[in-house]
């Protein structure tokens, strides 16, 4: 069965503490995986797309990285703005629009 | 991108009655997606809707109990009939836009408590 785990459930950090959040991965074929982030009483709001194990992407103060069977999403010097919800899903290779979804980590940064 | 207006942004409903979401988007797209996300779960596809055809549910979703209309291109509405404790839940509005590459815009969400 296809499926995504996400680890840890939730994660509390001092302001400036680097850490990663964990996308692991059972799928039959990958065609992408996907990172969100979600905020309080808001949709998810679209992160990253990887295609293909080594890819790396960044924005701010985020890097997603793939592997063949998990992805890790680093924060690196967190602001208490960074504190949500990140989401992580993954479309399969015989799928046009369907995705898996992990049930998310909620980032907690304390100042 | 892409700016999504649902409503309402969350109701409570007595048991056995129907409530009507409606999404409407700032722009005309092909894919419109309804999802269901339960407090510490995944998001679950409840169905694709579709312009000017019959929507297409997931596995466990049925048109019966989740009717949805797509009269144009800015807008749809998902249903929920009859609903049980068990539809207390925040239905999200989602759409994609063409070219898609996994990225998709989300409306706020309703969140829907039946008592």
């Amino acid at each position: 069965e296809d499926q995504v785990t996400q680890s840890p459930e939730a994660l509390r950090l001092q302001e400036g503490e680097s850490s990663s959040l964990n996308c692991s991965y059972t799928v039959s074929g990958l065609r992408g995986l996907f990172w969100y982030r979600q905020d309080p009483g808001k949709g998810p709001e679209f992160l990253f797309t990887l295609y293909s194990a080594g890819e790396e992407k960044e924005k701010e103060r985020l890097k997603a990285t793939l592997t063949k069977k998990e992805s890790f999403l680093h924060i690196t010097a967190p602001k208490p703005e960074d504190s949500a919800t990140y989401l992580c899903a993954v479309q399969l290779e015989d799928s046009n629009y369907q995705l898996i979804w992990g049930a998310g980590t909620k980032l907690i940064i304390k100042p | 991108s892409a700016v999504i207006s649902q409503k309402p942004s969350r109701d409570i409903c007595q048991r056995g009655t129907s409530l009507t979401i409606q999404c409407q988007v700032d722009s005309q797209v092909t894919m419109m997606f309804w999802y269901r996300q339960q407090p510490g779960q995944s998001l679950t596809l409840i169905a694709t809707a579709n312009q000017g055809s019959e929507a297409t549910y997931e596995s466990g979703f049925v048109i019966d109990k989740f009717p949805i209309s797509r009269p144009n291109l800015t807008f749809s509405t998902l249903t929920v009939s009859n609903m049980s404790p068990e539809d207390s839940s925040i239905y999200l509005c989602s759409v994609g836009k063409a070219g898609w590459t996994g990225e998709l815009f989300f409306g706020e969400g309703s969140r829907l408590t039946v008592l």
